[in-house]
């Protein structure tokens, strides 16, 4: 069975960093490309990034290029989100999932709140 | 970026109806629309796939079609638990991108 893990979420304050993890599980991981997407309270769905299978690639939406960076240890089935200068509009639910282009396996998410 | 319109924001309808929902890409997108169902506190789930392609388990009563630009899904007599957002995003190119979702409510 797939399993994605998200963990590391929390209460930061504005201009702070934080790491998120997804642990994956049910699948050869290091043979897909990894996503992150997040989505605010009462708000829609974005993509905010991906990283190749073999770390090789990353694509990241305007909102995060140049703050967020997406890494992955294929040896511990882990994805990253290393997030800086976090901002009030950062704050939502992050999924991470896997795939080239379409997204059946989801996540439970974790939040972030970036608040003062 | 691509930039999807997805219509209408909210729909009220009764079990049983017929339900239609559009996006429209701000350009071709070829066939690489997938359509989402999220229920309130839930992470999203897979129903169709590149337009038109219905996901594994997922009833007959939903479909995709469209190519191009333009982009329908539909649920043929619509159940209770369709009760949820549903929402287009466009996987042709990065970054990848979602249509605003559209509110479907039991009436």
């Amino acid at each position: 069975e797939v399993q994605l893990v998200a963990s590391g979420g929390g209460l930061v304050q504005p201009g702070s960093s934080l790491k998120l993890s997804c642990v994956a599980s049910g699948f050869t991981f290091s043979t897909y490309n990894m996503h992150w997407f997040r989505q605010a309270p009462k708000q829609g769905l974005e993509w905010i990034g991906m990283i190749y299978y073999d770390g090789s690639h990353n694509y990241y939406s305007d909102s995060v290029k140049g703050r967020f960076t997406i890494s992955r240890d294929n040896s511990k089935n882990t994805l990253f989100l290393d997030m800086n200068s976090l901002r009030s509009e950062d704050s939502a639910m992050y999924y991470c999932s896997k795939g080239t282009s379409t997204f059946a396996y989801w996540g439970q998410g974790t939040l972030v709140t970036v608040s003062s | 970026d691509i930039v999807m319109t997805q219509s209408p924001t909210f729909m009220s309808k009764s079990v049983g109806d017929r339900v239609t929902m559009n996006c429209k890409a701000s350009q071709s997108v070829g066939s690489n629309v997938d359509w989402y169902q999220q229920n309130t506190g839930q992470s999203p789930k897979l129903l169709i796939y590149k337009a038109s392609n219905r996901y594994t388990g997922v009833p007959d009563r939903f479909t995709g079609s469209g190519s191009g630009t333009d982009f329908t899904f539909t649920i043929t007599n619509m159940q209770a638990e369709d009760l949820a957002v549903y929402y287009c995003m466009q996987s042709d190119s990065y970054p990848f991108t979602f249509g605003s979702g559209t509110k479907l409510e039991i009436k």
